[in-house]
């Protein structure tokens, strides 16, 4: 069964911390991984990792993707309080037409000043 | 600006009554999905559509059901069949599946519903 794992589930850190957050994946077909941030409603899209494009960066996020292990981790640097939200990883297998991804649970990250 | 809007936000009912989720894209995308979102959990797909009249099931459809009359709208309407109805609800959209990036969904800020 295809399924995607993430850890910490929750996590408190204070402003100015490093932070990293994992993703784990067992799929049949690996197409992209990718990542988004959840604030209050709607997931806003961060990174896409693919086979041909397996490290992301912007600003104070970056992302890598490693196929051999099957995982990816999301390092936020200097963390602020607007980097609370819950952060979603989601993976896509190759389907030929459906564009199914598979999340996971969600790490939920709590920044005090 | 291009987007996604769900409506209603919050939407209560009262068991045994269907209720309707609307949800209107102008981002000119293809495929359109339903995903429920319930706390401790990941989004699970209810329902996707990669073209207007045409529709699939998700991992979770049991008492759920759609239509995709227009490219721009695809409402999703909880039935009195679905035994655990309350939860988040976010609608999404995507490029054409068979496109490089199409796995990049871009949501609604959702609808949650609370089963009275």
């Amino acid at each position: 069964e295809d399924k995607v794992v993430q850890s910490p589930l929750s996590l408190v850190v204070h402003e100015g911390d490093t932070v990293t957050l994992n993703c784990s994946y067992e799929v049949t077909n690996f197409r992209s991984l990718l990542w988004y941030k959840q604030e209050k409603k709607a997931p806003t899209f961060l990174f896409m990792l693919t086979s041909s494009g397996i490290e992301k960066k912007s600003g104070r996020l970056s992302s890598i993707l490693d196929k051999k292990e099957l995982s990816s981790i999301l390092n936020i640097t200097a963390t602020q309080t607007g980097d609370s939200a819950i952060y979603l990883c989601a993976v896509g297998p190759f389907s030929g037409g459906y564009n199914k991804l598979i999340f996971g649970a969600g790490t939920r990250l709590a920044v005090h000043p | 600006d291009g987007g996604i809007t769900q409506s209603p936000k919050y939407l209560f009912r009262k068991e045994g009554q269907n209720v309707t989720l609307s949800c209107e894209q102008n981002l000119n995308h293809d495929a359109m999905y339903w995903y429920r979102q319930d706390p401790g959990q990941g989004l699970r797909l209810i329902y996707y559509s990669q073209i207007v009249n045409d529709f699939q099931k998700g991992d979770i459809a049991e008492g759920y059901s759609v239509s995709r009359e227009k490219k721009e709208s695809f409402p999703l309407t909880v039935t009195s069949a679905q035994k655990n109805p309350t939860a988040f609800y976010l609608c999404a959209s995507s490029i054409d599946p068979g496109l490089s990036g199409a796995n990049v969904l871009t949501f609604g800020a959702g609808s949650r519903l609370t089963v009275l």
